[in-house]
């Protein structure tokens, strides 16, 4: 079974640029999960979806960030415009039942702002 | 709210020694934890979980884990450290809106 699959792995832009990630979850798993992992911390939830639903989105910082799922599969995170302090890695995870906290990582993607 | 506390930011042990992590948590309920390890430039994978029952859960890889209620811990052993298990773990909790709190994390280091 593919895990959680992230592009890019890696990422370097210059503050104000928009940046995009992208996620694709296990299959058949209809909660995704985006995380934000700052350095030397553990992740933070940025934003729940059930199927296409974005069911938490609380600690999603809206005036610069979005996201999307689109046919409730795969999941697309935008920041525009980048600040130097959104360096950090962004995790995706995914899991397998509605109402599960049990969740599968992707390796994230690693953004470095400069 | 929920919160997980990981005392130990690094620990060193040779290889073939034994290992203890620890993690204490706050949460009003009974308490679903999990136990993550991460290698550089990788992901989270899920060394082991405890929803309820036997409070000594074992994990993949050779670690377990026990849940001790009475002090809100939940910490992670290994008999036997391999060079391989350096890496950064991490301690979670599920917390309401089945998102995970996570600690801070704790590097592991192996020296031969």
């Amino acid at each position: 079974e593919a895990g959680v699959v992230q592009s890019p792995r890696y990422k370097i832009i210059e503050k104000k640029q928009p940046v995009a990630f992208w996620c694709n979850p296990i299959s058949g798993h209809n909660t995704l999960y985006w995380y934000r992992q700052n350095l030397g911390q553990g992740p933070e939830l940025l934003i729940r979806y059930e199927n296409e639903e974005a069911v938490d989105d609380s600690q999603l910082p809206k005036d610069r960030f979005s996201a999307e799922r689109l046919k409730g599969v795969d999941s697309t995170l935008k920041i525009q415009p980048a600040e130097l302090g959104d360096s950090a890695v962004y995790l995706c995870a995914s899991s397998p039942l509605a109402g599960s906290v049990e969740q599968y990582f992707g390796p994230g993607t690693r953004l470095t702002v400069t | 709210a929920q919160s997980v506390t990981q005392p130990d930011i690094h620990i060193t042990v040779s290889e073939g020694a034994s290992l203890e992590l620890r993690c204490n948590y706050s949460y009003g309920a009974t308490p679903y934890l999990f136990w993550y390890v991460q290698s550089p430039g990788q992901g989270l994978q899920l060394l082991l979980k405890y929803f309820s029952g036997d409070t000594l859960v074992q994990g993949i890889k050779g670690f377990e884990a026990e849940f001790k209620r009475s002090q809100s811990s939940f910490n992670l052993r290994k008999p036997s450290v391999h060079w391989s298990d350096a890496a950064e773990y991490f301690c979670a909790v599920g917390a309401e809106g089945n998102k995970l709190v996570f600690g801070a994390g704790t590097i592991l280091r192996v020296k031969s």
